[in-house]
């Protein structure tokens, strides 16, 4: 059974810090790995989805690398800014058609 | 596009009653999901469906009963609601399956079972 965990669980650093979030999962037959954002009492946000083929993908300040031998994935966050405190979850798809999610890493990024 | 869409947002039901939560989708997509979020659990798979007339069940199905008539609608029933049940729940959609298939999401909704 896929088992898909995330460390911190809990993150604060002051603004403009470039940080690491990392996603660890047991099985690697993977389609592909999602990473995601939860603000408050809202909806989950893609933010990228690296294939199970690729080693990175990269959208602005966000840059995300798999390595699916060894089943991580990290989440980098260049330049951190208070708009990104959120919770970041990570998720994988099996083969078989479905999604196992990471319990998330909530960051706090002060002013 | 509109996404995916839930309703209703908020809910406070009795032990014992049934409701319908319902989630579309307006992006043609075959694949649907339903999660619940709990507090240290992260999200779980509840029930799927790969296209219409097709459904599955997830790490969490007891007490939910899904159908898929058409692509865009994948509601979930709550047979006899129990207060185990109180949980976010958040409809998913996708094109397919494979590497290059991406999820969204609903805004979810939140339920209270007293």
């Amino acid at each position: 059974k896929q088992e898909v965990t995330q460390i911190p669980a809990a993150l604060s650093v002051p603004e403009g810090e470039n940080l690491v979030l990392n996603c660890s999962f047991t099985d690697s037959a993977i389609y592909n790995l999602q990473w995601f954002r939860q603000d408050p009492g809202k909806g989950l946000t893609s933010l990228l989805l690296i294939q199970s083929s690729q080693r990175e993908q990269t959208s602005g300040r966000l840059n995300a690398s798999l390595d699916k031998s060894s089943g991580r994935s990290t989440l980098y966050i260049a330049a951190s800014q208070p708009g990104d405190s959120a919770t970041y979850l990570c998720a994988v798809e099996n083969y078989g058609q479905n999604f196992v999610f990471g319990p998330g890493t909530r960051l706090s990024v002060l002013p | 596009n509109a996404g995916v869409t839930q309703t209703p947002k908020f809910q406070v039901l009795k032990t014992g009653q049934s409701m319908t939560l319902q989630c579309a989708q307006d992006m043609n997509h075959e694949y649907m999901s339903w999660y619940r979020q709990d507090p240290g659990m992260g999200l779980r798979l509840i029930h799927y469906s790969v296209g219409a007339g097709i459904t599955d069940q997830g790490e969490v199905p007891n007490g939910y009963n899904v159908s898929r008539s058409t692509t865009e609608d994948f509601p979930l029933r709550l047979l006899s609601a129990a207060p185990s049940q109180t949980s976010v729940y958040f409809c998913a959609s996708s094109y397919s399956t494979g590497p290059q298939n991406e999820q969204f999401f609903g805004p979810g909704t939140r339920l209270t079972v007293l």
